[in-house]
């Protein structure tokens, strides 16, 4: 079985401050990690996805994640924060091979001019 | 990445009748999937929608209420069958191929009265 925690429902930065999304997951076997994005009244996003090549892996908009087996955790940074960057993100894990993803609650980011 | 294509976007339905979601994907796919997305929530995981054979369903959530159908690898649909309010959600198709991650459509938004 696979779970997901993000840690805080609501984040919220400066503009210009850095960006910090936490995700902790738990997988019986080697997890596939990602991380969408949802503006207001759309659909999800992918930013970005690890699946078992390199541990730093860069997404879209600026936004890097790095997988983390030991701490069990994938969260998600950007050094310097938008306006444009403000939605909810939602980690998600699977497992390898065509099984349907499990996510987490989500954390809504708040950006503050 | 593949685009997917849901309708309605968007309905406001009465308690006790039914609608049908339709999801279109521009090319192959392997795997097809639906979530719900209720307000302020996280995404659920209705049921897996298999090629010529019945959904795999998830705990809580049954084919008497929630018919789906995959005729080909394209294309899939979702009925909510007779609805309550608490049937108000978000419900979205995805689909995945080899690389692993799931695309979303931009969703059906239900509200039911």
């Amino acid at each position: 079985a696979q779970s997901v925690t993000q840690l805080g429902s609501h984040v919220s930065v400066s503009e210009g401050a850095l960006v910090l999304l936490r995700c902790n997951y738990s997988s019986s076997v080697p997890p596939y990690l990602f991380w969408y994005v949802q503006y207001p009244n759309q659909g999800l996003q992918l930013l970005l996805k690890y699946t078992s090549a390199a541990t730093l892996v860069k997404g879209i908009n600026g936004f890097e994640a790095e997988f983390k087996k030991s701490e069990t955790s994938f969260h998600l940074t950007k050094p310097s924060a938008h306006m444009s960057d403000a939605a909810e993100y939602f980690c998600a894990v699977s497992g390898p091979g065509n099984t349907p993803l499990v996510f987490g609650k989500g954390t809504r980011l708040s950006v503050i001019a | 990445s593949a685009v997917i294509s849901q309708k309605p976007s968007r309905d406001i339905c009465q308690r006790g009748t039914s609608l049908t979601i339709q999801c279109q994907v521009d090319s192959q796919v392997t795997m097809m999937f639906w979530y719900r997305q209720q307000p302020g929530q996280s995404l659920t995981l209705i049921a897996t929608a298999n090629q010529g054979s019945e959904a795999t369903y998830e705990s809580g959530f049954v084919i008497d209420k929630f018919p789906i159908s995959r005729p080909n690898l394209t294309f899939s649909t979702l009925t909510v069958s007779n609805m309550s309010p608490e049937d108000s959600s978000i419900y979205l198709c995805s689909a995945r191929r080899g690389t692993g991650e799931l695309f979303f459509g931009e969703g059906s938004r239900l509200t039911v009265l």
